[in-house]
């Protein structure tokens, strides 16, 4: 049974840089996509971008994209998201979340990691 | 970007009650949308896809509808653990986009 185990609480300083990562236990993403999604406190869910190991793609949110990098270890057990040009807004819990189903370029998505929290403060 | 719009923002509705959430994409999906519960500090879980097909587990009270640009979660009978935030997706199009939510909250 594959879980996906996030790193933990970051607090960070405006303009900087978060590396937050999501690692399959039990297995691999393989071939399935994995999107990131955050939400910041009290507000709804918010998709921030995805990576599809079978087609070795990425995508990302417009509003983001800029300074957002998702990429994968060689062995795809570990995604990662990286955040650069920290602003207070981007204070959420960022949860990485799998697809449903494999050979997809990121759809709807079963399993969740628990989330972590990166706080923007100065 | 496609913008989901979700209706209402807040439903107040006693147990036993049935429930219509609804869900409005700015342009065609394709019937590629769907829906999730979170409940209060809990993760989102996969309640809907491709409109209408539940995810393994789901309780048959919960069923989607609609097409196009337009869609309906419908909970037949709530029960306590339902009243939840819940969210549309849709996965049509790059970026993929989620609703604002409707909280399910008890009168």
């Amino acid at each position: 049974q594959v879980q996906l185990v996030q790193s933990g609480a970051e607090v960070k300083k405006p303009g900087s840089s978060v590396k937050v990562s999501c690692q399959a236990s039990g297995g691999t993403f393989n071939t399935y996509a994995v999107s990131w999604v955050r939400q910041a406190p009290g507000q709804g869910l918010e998709w921030v971008g995805a990576f599809s190991p079978i087609f070795g793609t990425t995508n990302y949110a417009q509003n983001i994209r800029d300074r957002v990098t998702i990429s994968a270890d060689e062995s795809t057990t570990t995604v990662y998201l990286e955040l650069s040009g920290l602003r207070f807004e981007d204070t959420a819990v960022y949860y990485c979340a799998r697809d449903h189903i494999p050979a997809g370029a990121s759809r709807y998505f079963d399993l969740w990691g628990r989330g972590t929290l990166v706080i923007v403060s100065s | 970007e496609i913008v989901m719009t979700q209706s209402p923002a807040t439903q107040s509705a006693s147990p036993g009650e049935r429930a219509t959430l609804s869900c409005r994409a700015s342009h065609n999906v394709n019937n590629k949308l769907a829906w999730y519960q979170q409940k209060s500090g809990q993760v989102p879980r996969l309640l809907i896809y491709g409109a209408s097909t539940r995810a393994t587990g789901v309780p048959a009270r919960f069923s989607g509808s609609g097409s196009g640009t337009e869609f309906t979660l419908t909970i037949s009978s709530l029960q306590s653990e339902d009243f939840a935030v819940y969210y549309c997706q849709q996965y049509d199009n790059w970026p993929r986009t989620f609703g604002q939510g409707t909280k399910v909250e008890i009168k």
